[in-house]
């Protein structure tokens, strides 16, 4: 079975310093790997993917994430905050590549300070 | 705006009742998924159409049942409501249907529809 594990459910940043949001997954086959952003009352919007190839996935607005199998993470970084990066952000993985039957980790708030 | 479209927005209704949402993709998206996010459950996806057929299915309760129409219009239905339902269901469309989409594909959500069974 597959699972994600997001560290923090709530994340605290300066405006204008690094923006560090942990996923370590779990899966028994290589894993599809999928950060997605919700802003307040609002949907949800996909980010960034990680299907096969390089590791180092760059995303929408600025943001980035590196799958690292050793350390079975697909932590989500971005190097300087901005106050409209406050919003909920999703960690999923999926063993079918595609984003079907993706399993969503709980959800990580992020908080940007002025 | 991502192009995707639900309604309705809210819906107030009673337990053991039966509600129908709907979805519209984006405009040239053939697969349409759905996504239950409630406080208890968190998010989780329930169904996916491609083209018209169902390509798979994840905790979708049995009372719960989708279809996409020709238009690719999907619309979700849920019946013997239960207070437990009551949750944020989104729809998304993408272009791709299986197997793992190329880097140039994306998901686009539509904004929910608010479920609250009293």
């Amino acid at each position: 079975a597959q699972s994600v594990t997001q560290l923090g459910s709530h994340v605290s940043v300066s405006e204008g310093a690094l923006v560090l949001l942990r996923c370590n997954y779990s899966s028994s086959v290589p894993p599809y790997l999928f950060w997605y952003v919700q802003y307040p009352n609002q949907g949800l919007q996909l980010l960034l993917k990680y299907t096969t190839g390089a590791t180092l996935v760059k995303g929408i607005n600025g943001f980035e994430a590196e799958f690292k199998k050793s350390e079975t993470s697909f932590h989500l970084t971005k190097p300087s905050a901005h106050m409209s990066d406050a919003a909920e952000y999703f960690c999923a993985v999926s063993d079918s590549g595609g984003y079907q039957k993706v399993t969503f980790g709980t959800g990580t708030k992020l908080q940007v300070i002025p | 705006d991502s192009g995707v479209t639900q309604t309705p927005k809210h819906l107030i209704t009673a337990t053991g009742q039966r509600v129908t949402l709907r979805c519209s993709p984006r405009s040239g998206d053939l697969s349409v998924y759905w996504y239950q996010q409630s406080l208890d459950q968190g998010l989780q996806f329930l169904i996916q159409y491609y083209n018209g057929e169902e390509r798979a299915k994840g905790n979708i309760l049995e009372r719960f049942s989708a279809q996409q129409f020709p238009d690719l219009h999907s619309e979700l239905n849920l019946s013997s409501l239960e207070l437990g339902d009551s949750a944020l269901y989104f729809c998304a469309s993408s272009v791709f249907g299986s197997g793992i989409p190329p880097s140039t594909d994306t998901q686009y959500f539509g904004p929910g529809t608010r479920l609250t069974v009293l």
